[in-house]
């Protein structure tokens, strides 16, 4: 059965201080992993698409990274606008083409 | 500019009624997709639809019901057979480079 795991549940960090987001998971032919982000109350904002191990992207203080077991995601010296929940989803590759999510790791960055 | 718009942001359903969430995209895309949002737990699907005028259960359709007469709209209802409908419901659409989310329903039990 296609799991994903998100740790850990909710993360607070200092203004500047970095650190790393894990999701792991398992599916039956891995089509893409996706980060997103999610602010309270809102739709989920698409982050990075990947697709493949050994795989990285960027988006500002945003680094996402792909092995065959778990992806992580790595925020550098992140600001409090950063904060919110983030969420990473798997897409197997049954016909439904669905995207199975973890439950979120909830960022608070205080300045 | 292109999205998917949800309607209405908050909805109040009282017991024994049937209420009907709105989702419309215009991006073109043929898959869309409806998901429900609970505290603690990852989305789940409630339905899908590949094309116009079809679509599928998800893993926890029952008490729900949905239509795909065009291809920009995707309407969920939630039935009075769905016990514990309080949550927050997102729909999907699915291109190329991704899926797009609306900025979803809460939906609460009177």
């Amino acid at each position: 059965e296609d799991q994903v795991t998100q740790s850990p549940e909710a993360l607070r960090l200092q203004e500047g201080e970095s650190s790393s987001l894990n999701c792991s998971y398992t599916v039956s032919g891995l089509r893409g992993l996706f980060w997103y982000r999610q602010d309270p109350g809102k739709g989920p904002e698409f982050l990075f698409t990947l697709y493949s191990a050994g795989e990285e992207k960027e988006k500002e203080r945003l680094k996402a990274t792909l092995t065959k077991k778990e992806s992580f995601l790595h925020i550098t010296a992140p600001k409090p606008e950063d904060s919110a929940t983030y969420l990473c989803a798997v897409q197997g590759s049954g016909a439904t083409n669905k995207l199975i999510f973890g439950t979120g790791t909830l960022l608070a960055v205080q300045p | 500019d292109g999205g998917i718009t949800q309607s209405p942001k908050y909805l109040f359903r009282k017991e024994g009624q049937n209420v009907t969430l709105s989702c419309e995209q215009n991006l073109n895309h043929d898959a869309m997709y409806w998901y429900r949002q609970d505290p603690g737990q990852g989305l789940r699907l409630i339905y899908y639809s590949q094309i116009v005028n079809d679509f599928q259960k998800g893993d926890i359709a029952e008490g729900y019901s949905v239509s795909r007469e065009k291809k920009e709209s995707f309407p969920l209802t939630v039935t009075s057979a769905q016990k514990n409908p309080t949550a927050f419901y997102l729909c999907a659409s699915r291109g190329f480079y991704g899926y797009t989310f609306g900025s979803g329903t809460r939906l609460t039990v009177v």
